[in-house]
């Protein structure tokens, strides 16, 4: 069981909007500690896509967004590609544990 | 460009330590804005964080991992090493290497499959 929850999948067709949730407590993400967000396709290393809430590295298209409230965050992906089709993680500090803490991963689909 | 690689061997038997290795290349590990961590994934499964170190050797462990962790670093050879102890099947996983910064992990090591088996 992750300390930070996330649905086990979601999915869409091309050009759609998805979001993908996160939601942790008042000892992480409530804490206002950051959210980051990671993308991992089939047999890479996961990828960094949103880092502090909101912040896109460079390289990563403005139609990725990321946002934060209360003790949850979310990840937006809109006009949906083929090649968005992967596992998408959350992670935060927990300070009760004293430790990062991924979400359990999302599947995104691609209809 | 910042780049990780893992080292180590493949196949550990149970009740044996693991060790893997990661050096950095093409930035510094001294760099007082970022601790250098293991994360691992099981086959099939999420990530799972093991541990971090800072260059001036103060270390973080995952609670459920941290009788058995102990991560070291040597800024000279820029490298810095994973051990855990007194393994199970339940440790086989993808153990990768990144930088972690107040930005997120944004470099990470291509991953090493360990496998524990006899």
């Amino acid at each position: 069981q992750s300390v930070l929850t996330q649905p086990p999948s979601v999915s869409g067709a091309p050009g759609q909007r998805v979001t993908v949730s996160c939601t942790g407590s008042s000892s992480n993400i409530g804490a206002d500690y950051d959210v980051h967000w990671y993308q991992q396709l089939p047999g890479t290393a996961p990828k960094l896509l949103i880092y502090a809430n909101n912040n896109r590295p460079s390289g990563v298209p403005d139609r990725i967004s990321g946002s934060k409230s209360g003790t949850s965050a979310s990840l937006a992906i809109t006009g949906l590609q083929a090649e968005d089709e992967a596992d998408y993680y959350c992670q935060s500090y927990d300070t009760g544990l004293s430790a990062w803490v991924f979400g359990g991963g999302t599947k995104l689909t691609v209809l | 460009q910042v780049q990780l690689q893992e080292s180590g061997p493949g196949l550990v038997k149970p009740s044996e330590t693991l060790s893997l290795t990661c050096t950095v290349s093409g930035g510094s590990i001294s760099s007082s804005n970022y601790n250098w961590g293991w994360i691992r994934q099981p086959p099939g499964k999420g990530l799972e964080w093991v541990g971090s170190i800072y260059y001036t050797g103060s270390t973080y462990y995952s609670p459920s991992l941290k009788s058995r962790v102990t991560i070291s670093v040597d800024p000279s050879k820029k490298q810095f090493s994973l051990k855990l102890s007194s393994v199970t099947a339940a440790d086989t996983a993808v153990y990768y290497c990144a930088r972690q910064g107040s930005a997120g992990s944004d470099y990470w090591g291509q991953g090493t499959l360990v496998t524990v088996s006899s």
